[in-house]
């Protein structure tokens, strides 16, 4: 079955360095991959969009690669700030299902 | 402003009483989904509906229905809750499979 990991351990880093978030997915090819940012209690809001032919795409201080050769997606925060403290979660796109299928997602905390 | 809304956002009830979360959203998106997220389970989906009176299952349907009159609106109903059922729950919208737009979310218990 097609399955999605993301490191469940909170990810604690220290404010202005780089927050680096990994996705494995499984037993399936997606077209394409999103990543969610998740304040606790509340919806998740989009973030960004990479295609299987976009080896890297960038939004600000947010990055994401996508190797299909490892099956992998990073997300990186440059600079992170104490307000960058969220779950980040990933969605490969499964054209066989037609859907999104979502991480568990990671919990980032920035410490000052 | 474009938005997804649902109502309720807290709702405590108790086995067997029928209920109904509405969602609706004004961004004149086809696509309309419901998730459930659990602690360690991320968010898995209950039902999609891809256009108005088209719908379909997802992975974790038992127990729910849906329907899809209009495009605007996508109500969630629970026949006869129970506690498994106690979950934080939230509606999605968009246009395809692109970016989802989430509502706030509701958050139901089954006692």
């Amino acid at each position: 079955s097609q399955k999605i990991e993301q490191n469940s351990e909170a990810l604690n880093i220290q404010e202005g360095k780089t927050a680096t978030l990994t996705c494995n997915y499984t037993n399936y090819s997606p077209a394409y991959l999103q990543w969610y940012r998740q304040d606790p209690g509340r919806g998740p809001v989009f973030l960004l969009l990479i295609r299987e032919n976009e080896k890297e795409k960038r939004k600000e201080r947010l990055k994401v690669t996508f190797d299909t050769t490892l099956k992998q997606s990073l997300f990186h925060i440059t600079a992170s700030q104490p307000a960058d403290s969220a779950t980040y979660l990933c969605a490969p796109f499964s054209g066989g299902y037609n859907k999104l299928i979502f991480g568990a997602g990671t919990r980032l905390a920035v410490h000052p | 402003e474009a938005q997804v809304t649902q109502n309720p956002r807290y709702l405590i009830t108790v086995t067997g009483k029928k209920l109904t979360v509405t969602c609706s959203q004004n961004m004149n998106h086809e696509y309309m989904s419901w998730y459930r997220q659990d602690p360690g389970l991320g968010l898995r989906q209950i039902y999609y509906s891809m256009n108005v009176e088209v719908t379909d299952k997802g992975d974790v349907p038992e127990g729910y229905k849906v329907s899809r009159k209009e495009k605007r609106n996508f109500p969630l109903i629970l026949e006869s809750p129970s506690p498994n059922q106690t979950s934080l729950y939230f509606c999605a919208s968009s246009f395809s499979y692109n970016e989802q737009f989430f509502g706030p979310g509701t958050r139901l218990t089954v006692l």
